[in-house]
């Protein structure tokens, strides 16, 4: 079955300090994964994908993601956090054949310090 | 290109009564999910329609419904409200192919009292 595992539901840095979110998957077989965004009052907009295409994927806002097999991880990264970058990030894996069928994390609120 | 409209934003029920929610996913798109965001539970999966046809579903109890119509719009209606049912649901909309993103919907907030 698959899953995936946010590691840290809240974190907190400091305004143009470095991001990392961390998401780790469990799936048997090759998975697509996905990041999203969400603010409050709002649905969920997509950050990034793997796809298989290329391991180091970049999104919109400046955020990328580095799949790794070995680790079975997919960490979302930005080199420096800005003031609107604060919201729910959310880690969601989907395997072949499954449609619109995502298994999402429990996600992870960042915090951005002035 | 509109994306994904749900209506209504906002619904307040009785336990006991019955909701139906709509969604309009993105022209073109021909596949719909639903998800319920709960701060217990999270993100979870209830149901996708591809072409009308359900085509996967979660583990959702079957006061849990839904239905799709030929312009792609769906409907979830949920029956017998419990207080439990409380929570944002959340509308997607996808193209065809795994790695085709879900786009989503600002949702429909609803609040069982």
């Amino acid at each position: 079955a698959q899953s995936v595992t946010q590691l840290g539901s809240h974190v907190s840095v400091s305004e143009g300090a470095l991001v990392l979110l961390r998401c780790n998957y469990s799936s048997s077989v090759p998975p697509y994964l996905f990041w999203y965004v969400q603010y409050p009052n709002q649905g969920l907009q997509l950050l990034l994908k793997y796809t298989s295409a290329a391991t180091l994927v970049k999104g919109i806002n400046g955020f990328e993601a580095e799949f790794k097999k070995s680790e079975t991880s997919f960490h979302l990264t930005k080199p420096s956090a800005h003031m609107s970058d604060a919201a729910e990030y959310f880690c969601a894996v989907r395997t072949y054949n499954q449609g619109g069928k995502l298994i999402f994390g429990q996600g992870t609120e960042l915090s951005v310090k002035p | 290109k509109a994306g994904v409209t749900q209506t209504p934003r906002y619904l307040i029920k009785t336990r006991g009564q019955q909701v139906t929610l709509s969604c309009s996913p993105i022209s073109g798109h021909r596949s719909v999910s639903w998800y319920q965001q709960t701060p217990g539970q999270g993100l979870q999966f209830l149901f996708e329609y591809f072409s009308e046809t359900q085509r996967n579903k979660g583990n959702f109890p079957g006061r849990f419904s839904g239905r799709q119509f030929s312009n792609s719009r769906s409907e979830m209606n949920v029956s017998t409200l419990e207080l439990g049912d409380s929570a944002l649901y959340l509308c997607a909309s996808s193209g065809t192919g795994d790695n085709s993103p879900l786009h989503f919907g600002n949702g429909t907030r609803l609040t069982v009292t």
